[in-house]
């Protein structure tokens, strides 16, 4: 069974409307991620949480919201999609209680499609 | 700010064959940790290896190491014997705290039989 799980894996959409990308863990980390793919940029941080009581913004979080509903579970919403957010989303998590702190595990990505 | 920089959009090498993929990086930071990460066709993200900066070991795991060097600030992946199945993107990527991964732009890796 995968340790990091998104859904939907894929998803088309219309312009101007609201979506929710859902990532669960079961690693027992604390920390979890949202990135964002597109070709020929690698990865770039949407929003990052370190527990339930903590989110913070990545570099491109203008657009994105997030939800930290449980320990093993984080939640990027698009409010308003719109097609230029088209791209390959990624969750990932890391544990803050061990030596090994800063790794990151990734999720399987979700390919959003905003027409 | 942290930069990485992978200068080889494009790499191939025979089956069985050495291969090393480039990778720079720059941060003001004195402890922070370098990836590599390969993504199949599959997309998944996957670790294939990591190195401590305070560590002036190379890192090793099995058929894929690392040259580390840090005055130079950069960060070689070698393959060896590489194998079909190692035809991927790969991204080096740098962090400090447990803040964010900085990604490069990655390296397509073919393998050819």
């Amino acid at each position: 069974d995968a340790d990091v799980t998104q859904t939907p894996r894929n998803r088309i959409t219309k312009t101007g409307k609201r979506i929710m990308l859902e990532c669960s863990q079961t690693k027992g980390h604390d920390r979890m991620y949202w990135y964002r793919q597109d070709p020929g940029l690698g990865l770039r941080l949407i929003y990052y949480s370190f527990d339930v009581k903590d989110i913070n913004k990545g570099e491109i979080s203008d657009g994105y919201s997030v939800s930290r509903q449980a320990q093993a579970k984080f939640s990027l919403s698009l409010e308003s999609a719109i097609p230029n957010q088209t791209a390959l989303y990624f969750c990932a998590t890391s544990d803050s209680g061990t030596g090994i702190s800063d790794t990151q595990y990734f999720g399987p990505g979700t390919r959003l499609t905003v027409l | 700010a942290q930069t990485v920089t992978q200068s080889q959009p494009e790499m191939s090498v025979q089956e069985a064959e050495t291969v090393t993929l480039s990778c720079t990086y720059d941060t003001s930071e004195s402890d922070y940790y370098l990836f590599w990460y390969k993504q199949p066709p599959s997309r998944q993200m996957i670790l294939v290896i990591r190195q401590e900066a305070y560590k002036q070991q190379n890192a090793t795991e099995n058929r894929f190491s690392v040259n580390f060097q840090k005055a130079a600030k950069s960060f070689s992946l070698k393959i060896s014997d590489s194998q079909l199945g190692d035809a991927a993107m790969y991204f080096c990527a740098l962090t400090q705290g447990a803040q964010k991964l900085v990604f490069g732009q990655g390296t397509r890796l073919t393998i050819n039989p």
